[in-house]
């Protein structure tokens, strides 16, 4: 989808480190959501922004952090990278109320060693 | 967490056979049922939002049905065609920004 950018599109870590996954919109929309996706297991959600400057866990948040400081940008932070956290990371909004659907990123594929 | 489950994981059919797979989730608090379409190496792309009991949702060859006094909801292609080959996933919202994915069906159609 056009209106949401993630930046990087691959990334290789060594376990450990850090790395910030960035996402971005430009279709004004107030909802935005990190969700890992693995094999067999779907699309799981990491963490939800309903609005610039709140933020609320969802199923799977244990070892990352996000923050929304702007209406535009949703950051993922791994903050000490594990294996565990290999897999491929998808940004998606959402418009306020009603009963629309999520639009999704190009997805980060992370690969941590 | 609420489950939400998907079947058959997998599913091969040949060119013109029609199909069809479930999604069953709670049936308890549902605001409502999303459908999406997820081609590999791109992004899910949404196909249908349901909302209501009874509610039947149609696009070219493809329908979907929801259940939700018993929790399901069934998606349908119709005379399967190679570009129909995908994963198929189901999301249940409990509310309006909370979805909760199954693991989807994946579609192989030969030509």
């Amino acid at each position: 989808n056009a209106g949401v950018t993630q930046t990087p599109k691959f990334q290789v870590l060594k376990t450990g480190q850090s790395m910030t996954l960035q996402c971005a919109q430009d279709m004004n929309h107030n909802s935005m959501y990190w969700y890992r996706q693995d094999p067999g297991m779907g699309l799981r959600l990491i963490y939800y922004s309903a609005s610039e400057g709140t933020t609320d866990k969802g199923e799977v948040p244990n070892g990352y952090n996000v923050s929304r400081l702007n209406k535009r940008e949703f950051s993922l932070r791994l903050e000490s990278a594990a294996p565990s956290q290999t897999s491929v990371y998808f940004c998606a909004i959402q418009t306020s109320g009603g009963f629309d659907e999520q639009f999704f990123g190009p997805g980060t594929r992370l690969t941590v060693l | 967490i609420l489950n939400v489950e998907q079947s058959p994981q997998s599913l091969h059919v040949q060119e013109g056979d029609s199909t069809n797979f479930t999604c069953s989730f709670p049936s308890s608090n549902f605001y409502a049922l999303h459908w999406y379409r997820w081609e590999t190496a791109k992004s899910p792309e949404a196909l249908f939002v349901m909302t209501l009991n009874g509610d039947e949702k149609k696009k070219g060859r493809i329908s979907a049905t929801l259940n939700t006094k018993e929790g399901y909801s069934y998606l349908y292609i119709k005379g399967s065609q190679p570009e129909d080959s995908a994963t198929y996933l189901c999301a249940h919202a409990p509310n309006f920004n909370k979805f909760y994915f199954g693991s989807g069906t994946k579609l192989n159609v030969k030509p």
